[in-house]
């Protein structure tokens, strides 16, 4: 199984609003990701989890807060965002972070809509 | 540092012909690379990856890709296009990095 599922499909949020993205694994993988991709770009890291610990913080907005509750779980808490900030936001995991043989497998994203 | 470059922005076939992806990557250390696909308001699937063993490496759907170290390239081929795999492809390098390092992305457009 090589599944990563990730809610809602979509989001619709006003720019006051406060909502969560949310991710799960099941393939005992223990680095898990979150990107954004805009239109016709390709996917842009915002964080990286390795082992249930923030690693890799790529100078994303205080409004965008990551969580990661346990080692299937990856959230994705949104705060006063900005129109600029819709995107589809992609999550995915790997075996682990470091090495470089640990392809990451992709969730089917959110696309996360600010009014 | 890490880089890879998709050659091609946009790439049409006619179903039925061959396909080729161009990707060129740089990479200070033995790299690892990835093609992956992307059909519309969907995720990345994952294609195909080099990992130092053969160079010839056989993916999904029947694509394949050959790693040349002398080229450093890392072309996507796929002897007869079909419709469905009309989508955007981006060729992906992780060195010592650790993360991904992607492409621009190529459409890929198969016609009729």
């Amino acid at each position: 199984d090589t599944e990563v599922t990730q809610t809602p499909k979509h989001l619709v949020m006003g720019m006051t609003n406060k909502k969560s993205l949310k991710c799960e694994q099941h393939m005992g993988h223990r680095a898990m990701y979150w990107y954004k991709q805009k239109a016709k770009k390709p996917p842009e890291l915002m964080f990286v989890y390795s082992y249930e610990k923030l690693s890799i913080n790529e100078s994303v907005p205080s409004r965008f807060s990551p969580e990661c509750p346990n080692s299937s779980l990856l959230n994705l808490h949104l705060h006063a965002l900005q129109p600029e900030d819709s995107a589809l936001y992609l999550c995915a995991s790997s075996q682990a972070s470091s090495g470089n043989n640990y392809e990451q497998y992709f969730g089917p994203g959110t696309r996360l809509t600010v009014t | 540092a890490q880089s890879v470059t998709q050659l091609d922005s946009h790439v049409s076939v006619s179903e039925g012909t061959p396909v080729l992806l161009r990707c060129n990557y740089s990479s200070s250390y033995s790299p690892s690379l990835f093609w992956y696909v992307q059909h519309p308001n969907k995720g990345l699937q994952l294609l195909l990856k080099y990992t130092s063993a053969a160079t010839l490496v056989k993916g999904i759907n029947g694509f394949e890709a050959e790693f040349k170290k002398s080229e450093t390239s890392f072309h996507l081929t796929k002897p007869s296009a079909h419709m469905s795999d009309a989508a955007e492809y981006f060729c992906v390098v992780r060195g010592s990095a650790r993360q991904l390092t992607f492409g621009s992305g190529t459409q890929l457009t198969v016609l009729p």
